[in-house]
């Protein structure tokens, strides 16, 4: 069974600065999908960055970047030039690659940030 | 394209009543899937569907339940519901396939149980 863990519950950064969020999985697939989703306090569920795991390069979106050490099952995400706007509840998630026949997402546990000004 | 939406936004029950949520996806896809988020689990998986069929089911009992209908739209249903069943409930859909993986979310149900 997959697993996704998130050992930091809680983080604060001062904006305009930068903040890694950890995220550790274990799987004994080779094909899947990783994730970033972003729930603010209206609790919408937004993806914030994805990493195919074939893809060794990190992903990238804007101020968002992944470091994704696959033989480590690492998968962290550095948000830079953090903005008030990004003070949210950041979950880690997993996704076997489809051809499994699914499409279930596994969480972490989610890691608070909160942005000062 | 209209997002995910769902139906109640916001739903108060009593113990051992039942109750009933729907999700319709986004106009084409196929896949849907249904999660539990409380403060003491977080994200737990209910179930997902495709075209109609229940593909995957987690660890809930047999009171959750769930189906989805000719055009993608799906609903679950809590029978006999139990106060730790008050959590907030997403679904999300996608186009359902082998190069699908993109998940987009509704804004979810808010269930109390009193």
């Amino acid at each position: 069974a997959q697993t996704v863990t998130q050992s930091q519950p809680e983080m604060s950064v001062q904006e305009a600065e930068t903040v890694t969020l950890s995220c550790t999985y274990d799987t004994s697939e080779s094909n899947y999908y990783l994730f970033w989703y972003k729930q603010p306090p209206s609790r919408q569920m937004i993806l914030v960055i994805r990493q195919e795991a074939y893809k060794q390069q990190n992903a990238t979106e804007n101020r968002f970047s992944v470091n994704f050490q696959k033989a480590a099952k690492s998968f962290s995400l550095k948000i830079s030039d953090s903005q008030l706007g990004d003070t949210a509840m950041y979950f880690c998630a997993f996704m076997a690659h489809p051809f499994y026949n699914t499409d279930k997402l596994i969480f972490g546990t989610g890691t608070r940030l909160q942005v000062f000004p | 394209k209209a997002g995910v939406t769902q139906t109640p936004r916001y739903l108060i029950k009593t113990r051992g009543q039942q109750v009933t949520l729907s999700c319709s996806p986004i106009s084409g896809h196929r896949s849907v899937s249904w999660y539990q988020q409380t403060p003491g689990q977080g994200l737990q998986f209910l179930f997902e569907y495709f075209s109609e069929t229940q593909r995957n089911k987690g660890n809930f009992p047999g009171r959750f339940s769930g189906r989805q209908f000719s055009n993608s739209r799906s609903e679950m249903n809590v029978s006999t519901l139990e106060l730790g069943d008050s959590a907030l409930y997403l679904c999300a859909s996608n186009l359902g396939g082998l190069t699908s993986y993109e998940q987009y979310f509704g804004p979810g149900t808010r269930l109390t149980v009193t």
